[in-house]
């Protein structure tokens, strides 16, 4: 069954630093997501991704934050300068044409 | 401000039990809505969408939309322990899609 990958599982790093979360969304689908959920709080919307470009952004998703499709594959967020509080877990979704999202495994940032 | 509200548990209920879940939505033009469950350090895993009033049944599971009262359920019949996790009301509000807080149900053997 396919499915939305994400790497790394953890991504460790020191404050100030530039962070760059990887997804591979399911093949056939053309929408892309990214959410991000703090230690013990609710998933929050960051930005909505179609056509190779950002249809939709919260108003978390900042100058900091941006995001890439290099290629046919790879769905990309970038986290310029992180801060303390960008310390979180990062979801990729995904979605064909109906609204259903189907989510990444997600990867774990630390920022110290 | 577009809000989903959930009552944030824990809900505890025996095995065998029917389970309830509950959610608000701030946003009348709302027209899709979602329930994921999400075990502990996990991502979360759709379970049922509904997209139209009324009832919506999928195996154990059942999700109940009313657009009118702004008001979507989720209930679980013969709830297992492997059922516990947190379970998040989500609603597709102008191409993003908002989550609630999320419900703990615990299924005590």
């Amino acid at each position: 069954e396919p499915e939305v990958t994400q790497t790394p599982s953890h991504q460790v790093t020191q404050m100030g630093q530039e962070v760059i979360l990887r997804c591979v969304p399911i093949s056939n689908h053309l929408y892309f997501y990214w959410y991000r959920q703090i230690l013990g709080q609710k998933v929050e919307f960051l930005v909505s991704f179609y056509n190779n470009e950002i249809s939709e952004k919260s108003e978390i998703f900042d100058d900091q934050f941006s995001v890439e499709r290099p290629d046919g594959s790879n769905f990309t967020l970038k986290i310029r300068s992180t801060k303390l509080e960008d310390s979180a877990m990062y979801f990729c979704a995904s979605r064909w044409g109906t609204n259903e999202q189907f989510f990444g495994p997600g990867t774990r940032l630390t920022v110290l | 401000q577009k809000e989903v509200e959930q009552n944030s548990g824990p809900l505890s209920v025996p095995e065998g039990a029917i389970a309830s879940l509950n959610c608000t939505y701030s946003d009348r033009g709302s027209q899709s809505f979602f329930w994921y469950r999400q075990y502990s350090g996990k991502s979360p895993e759709l379970i049922m969408s509904i997209y139209s009033n009324g009832d919506k049944e999928d195996g154990r599971f059942t999700a109940q939309l009313n657009k009118a009262s702004q008001y979507v359920s989720l209930l679980i019949r013969d709830s297992q322990p492997s059922d516990s996790a947190t379970y998040l009301c989500a609603v597709n509000m102008n191409n993003d899609m908002r989550f609630g807080a999320g419900t703990r149900l615990t299924v005590k053997p």
